[in-house]
């Protein structure tokens, strides 16, 4: 069974400190690994996506890793800002001959609180 | 504005009443997406759609019903609403899926609570 999991399941940390979260799978055949962020109340929005060949990928102050090896995904944040507070998704695709050849399967996320 | 949108924002329905749900695109995209989010669950597909008039069922969809008769329109039904369809629900699209940027866009959310 396809399964992503996320740790910690929330965590809070100071205003300018960085932080890294963890996303461990078990999803084949693999196609590629996403982190979304996800406000309160609003849709997840996509931060990067990373395919079996690419081992590390930024975008501002975020940048994720992926050791398709060991099926292990990070995504660290670095200088938090307020702003940073939401919950954070690990999705991994896999192919598929249904669900329109591609299928996600979502992690439960991470909460991240950023304090001032 | 372009985007995706749903509404209504937040339903209050009772058990056994029929719901429909609003998604609304504007980038005409090929495939749309149903998902429910709960607590302890990551997002699980209730249905998607790979154009007009083409849906399929996803994970979850029993006791929902999509239709699709224009590309930027996607109306998810609750045919008869239980309490275990107390949930979050998004709409998605995306250009096309199984490449490697194929990002999904997701709206801002339904959340219905069945009393």
């Amino acid at each position: 069974k396809n399964q992503v999991e996320q740790s910690p399941q929330s965590l809070i940390i100071l205003e300018g400190k960085n932080c890294t979260l963890q996303c461990n799978y078990t999803v084949s055949p693999f196609s590629n690994l996403r982190w979304y962020k996800q406000d309160t109340g609003r849709g997840p929005v996509s931060l990067t996506i990373m395919t079996f060949s690419e081992n590390t990928k930024s975008n501002g102050r975020y940048t994720a890793t992926l050791d398709a090896d060991t099926k292990q995904s990070s995504l660290h944040i670095t200088a938090s800002q307020l702003s940073d507070s939401a919950s954070y998704i690990c999705v991994v695709s896999s192919w598929a001959n249904n669900f329109g050849n591609e299928k996600l399967t979502f992690g439960t996320g991470t909460r991240l609180t950023i304090i001032p | 504005d372009a985007g995706i949108t749903q509404s209504p924002r937040y339903k209050i329905t009772e058990t056994g009443r029929q719901v429909t749900l609003m998604c609304h695109q504007t980038w005409s995209h090929s495939y749309m997406f149903w998902y429910r989010q709960d607590l302890g669950h990551g997002l699980r597909l209730i249905y998607y759609s790979a154009a007009a008039d083409i849906t399929d069922k996803g994970e979850v969809p029993d006791g929902y019903v999509v239709s699709r008769s224009k590309t930027e329109n996607f109306p998810l039904t609750l045919e008869s609403a239980t309490r275990s369809q107390t949930s979050v629900y998004f709409c998605a699209s995306s250009v096309t899926t199984g490449g490697n940027h194929n990002e999904q866009f997701f709206g801002p959310g339904t959340r219905l609570t069945v009393l």
